[in-house]
């Protein structure tokens, strides 16, 4: 069974300039969630997508954004890149419910410059 | 790896000891908790997950126990090995809230003396 795949793995853009990040679930998951993983701030949560509809959604500016697809595949947005935009975003799908585990991709290591 | 902390606590333990990591967990109302684990350049890595109607569940090798009086997260590895070495987080999520929203704390990092 394959795992959550995120693409692409690296990224470099330049401040001002916009992103799409990819995440494709484990088959049967419905659930998508996005998470930026800094240094300074740890594992911090983006938003939440179960079935095409967003249920929750992180303190984040409105520069982040996102969407998923009925096959459950999602994207993620950033407008306007910032420095400290630069970070690790994970991506991590479930079955259905809150007490189901969640499993990770292997991330999307973004640098702005 | 960028998954460390500046400041993140530091566990050394010898090859072969017993590993125990803690973690305070915040919200009183979750009602279930994960601990990840995740080496330098991959992403977290799920080892074990308990309900808030538990308060001790075992694995191949770990063991976590919860204490909802505390708000108390403990992991326990048994026979501690090299490939243990990590970053380890605990994440809790809050069923009730209708979506799925872990709240990862700050990490461990485990370092296993050969």
């Amino acid at each position: 069974k394959a795992g959550v795949t995120q693409t692409p793995r690296y990224l470099i853009k330049t401040r001002g300039q916009q992103v799409t990040l990819s995440c494709s679930p484990i088959s049967g998951h419905r659930s998508v969630s996005w998470y930026q993983q800094t240094p300074g701030q740890g594992l911090q949560f983006l938003f939440e997508y179960f079935s095409e509809t967003q249920r929750n959604k992180g303190n984040f500016p409105g520069r982040f954004s996102g969407r998923q697809f009925s096959n459950s595949r999602s994207e993620m947005n950033v407008s306007t890149l910032e420095l400290g935009d630069s970070a690790l975003y994970l991506c991590a799908s479930s079955f259905v419910t809150g007490q189901n585990e969640a499993f990770f991709g292997q991330g999307t290591r973004l640098t702005v410059v | 790896g960028e998954s460390v902390g500046l400041h993140l606590p530091t566990l050394s333990v010898q090859e072969g000891d017993n590993s125990i990591i803690n973690c305070a967990y915040s919200n009183s109302a979750s009602d279930y908790f994960i601990w990840y684990k995740q080496e330098s350049g991959k992403g977290p890595q799920f080892i074990i997950d308990i309900r808030s109607n538990m308060d001790k569940r075992q694995g191949q090798r770990v063991t976590v126990l919860l204490n909802k009086t505390v708000k108390h997260l403990s992991l326990q590895i048994a026979a501690t090995q090299p490939g243990d070495s990590a970053v380890y987080f605990c994440a809790e999520n809050f069923s009730g809230a209708g979506s799925y929203q872990l709240t990862f704390g700050k990490g461990t990092k485990l370092s296993v003396i050969p």
